[in-house]
């Protein structure tokens, strides 16, 4: 199965500064990979999809990109609204496996 | 809107069975691939089972092959998840979830879930 590794597990920033997750992928899966946001006590949400397309209704400040191996999801400017965990899930083989997560704290 | 909202979790002792059901609104349940996810209490997301648009393919993760089933119900708009031979570790936060894309790999519409706890 595809091992999926994230890092950093937790990360401490201000609102109004760029914070970069990275994901990556035990082997090759392309493009196919999403991010999701949760906040406590709620459903995740898809944020990205293909590495690097926007979910509608999402807002601009959150973008993807990577292939293959590598990938990042990149908030331009954190607003008080985005502190939550981040997963990663590919989705190159019917196996599906999610990222440990990425928890953003408020510093 | 798209509406998915899960029921029939429980208190279960380990070794019994449990029936998950999520009933769907708002969309055109018969063409999508239906998940469920599962979240243990303070723990990440684990992916459970995938159920094509018309029932003709499951898939299951490592964990839950060979002890849980997915199925659905197309006239009534409702996907199930029959869960037997239940263990401790199974004990998590359950959601049903619309799959898209290649795959039917992520997924853009979540309920809130249901909690499955197994205990003796």
């Amino acid at each position: 199965d595809i091992q999926m590794t994230q890092s950093p597990s937790t990360l401490s920033a201000f609102v109004g500064d760029r914070v970069t997750i990275t994901c990556r992928a035990s082997q090759t899966i392309s493009t196919w990979l999403a991010w999701y946001q949760q906040k406590p006590g709620k459903a995740p949400k898809v944020l990205i999809y293909d590495a690097s397309s926007l979910e509608t209704g999402v807002p601009s400040r959150f973008s993807g990109s990577g292939s293959g191996t590598q990938f990042t999801l990149t908030i331009s400017r954190l607003q008080p609204d985005d502190f939550a965990t981040y997963y990663c899930q590919h989705y190159d083989s019917y196996s599906y496996t999610f990222g440990q997560g990425t928890k953003v704290e408020i510093k | 809107q798209v509406q998915l909202v899960e029921s029939g979790g429980g208190v279960v002792q380990p070794g019994r069975s449990l029936r998950l059901s999520c009933a769907a609104s708002g969309f055109t349940f018969s063409s999508y691939g239906m998940h469920w996810v599962r979240q243990a209490p303070g723990k990440g997301l684990e992916w459970v089972a995938l159920i094509w648009y018309d029932g003709s393919d499951k898939y299951y993760g490592d964990s839950v092959k060979g002890r849980f089933s997915v199925s659905r119900d197309n006239s009534n708009n409702t996907l199930y998840l029959q869960m037997d031979s239940l263990r401790v570790e199974d004990t998590a936060l359950y959601y049903c979830a619309r799959g898209r894309g290649h795959n039917y790999g992520y997924r853009d519409s979540w309920g809130p879930g249901t909690l499955v706890t197994v205990s003796s």
